[in-house]
């Protein structure tokens, strides 16, 4: 069965550092790859996607993200965070291109704090 | 702004309230869902309407009852509940069919946060 996997539950970094959240997929087939932020009691906010072609994406905030597939990873990156930054980051694949079924798949999500 | 709007934003009930939650897309898509989120638990999709036809259920208990009169409103009514239903409601939206433009991706609402008592 498809699946996603964000193996760090919460993550803490000074403000100012760099950032990597890591996501894993399960997926037979290219996937359609996206990073959600969610700030504390609002809904999620779209950060970036993954298609196809380039396999490092740019999105909004500064993050950016890098489709391995050999690695079935898609790890969201930032080089320098800023204390807005903190949230609730969610890595989401796609199990069935078109249709509306449902289909996008979530991780349970890497809260990041950051530190002053 | 998201271009998807959902009310009441809190919402306290007691057990045998009755309800609704309301959602409204102003984005011409055609499909859209309900989840809810809880706390140390994965999104789960609860309700998923296309075209205003309800699409899938996924095992949801009958004290939630989903109405979709038309693409761009989305009702949960709920009546009820129980303690545990206690959780963050989002309502998403996206394109339906099998257009270029849907791709997966969901435009999310800002939620109803519900406590049931």
């Amino acid at each position: 069965a498809q699946s996603v996997t964000q193996p760090d539950i919460h993550i803490t970094v000074s403000e100012g550092a760099s950032l990597e959240l890591r996501c894993n997929y399960s997926y037979g087939a290219t996937p359609y790859l996206f990073w959600y932020v969610q700030s504390p009691g609002q809904g999620l906010q779209l950060l970036l996607k993954y298609f196809s072609g380039d396999t490092l994406v740019q999105g909004i905030k500064g993050f950016e993200a890098e489709f391995k597939r050999s690695q079935s990873s898609f790890n969201l990156r930032k080089p320098s965070v800023h204390w807005s930054d903190a949230a609730e980051y969610f890595c989401a694949v796609v199990t069935a291109y078109g249709g509306s079924q449902g289909n996008l798949i979530f991780g349970k999500g890497t809260k990041l704090s950051v530190k002053p | 702004e998201t271009g998807v709007t959902q009310t009441p934003r809190h919402l306290v009930m007691g057990m045998t309230n009755k309800k609704s939650l309301k959602c409204e897309q102003h984005l011409g898509h055609n499909a859209m869902y309900w989840y809810k989120q809880s706390a140390k638990k994965p999104l789960e999709l609860m309700f998923v309407y296309s075209l205003e036809e309800r699409v899938e259920n996924n095992s949801v208990p009958s004290r939630f009852s989903p109405e979709c009169p038309n693409s761009s409103h989305l009702f949960l009514h709920l009546h009820t509940l129980q303690p545990e239903d206690s959780a963050l409601y989002l309502c998403a939206s996206s394109p339906a069919g099998q257009g270029a433009d849907n791709t997966g991706e969901l435009f999310f609402g800002e939620g109803s946060r519900l406590t049931v008592l």
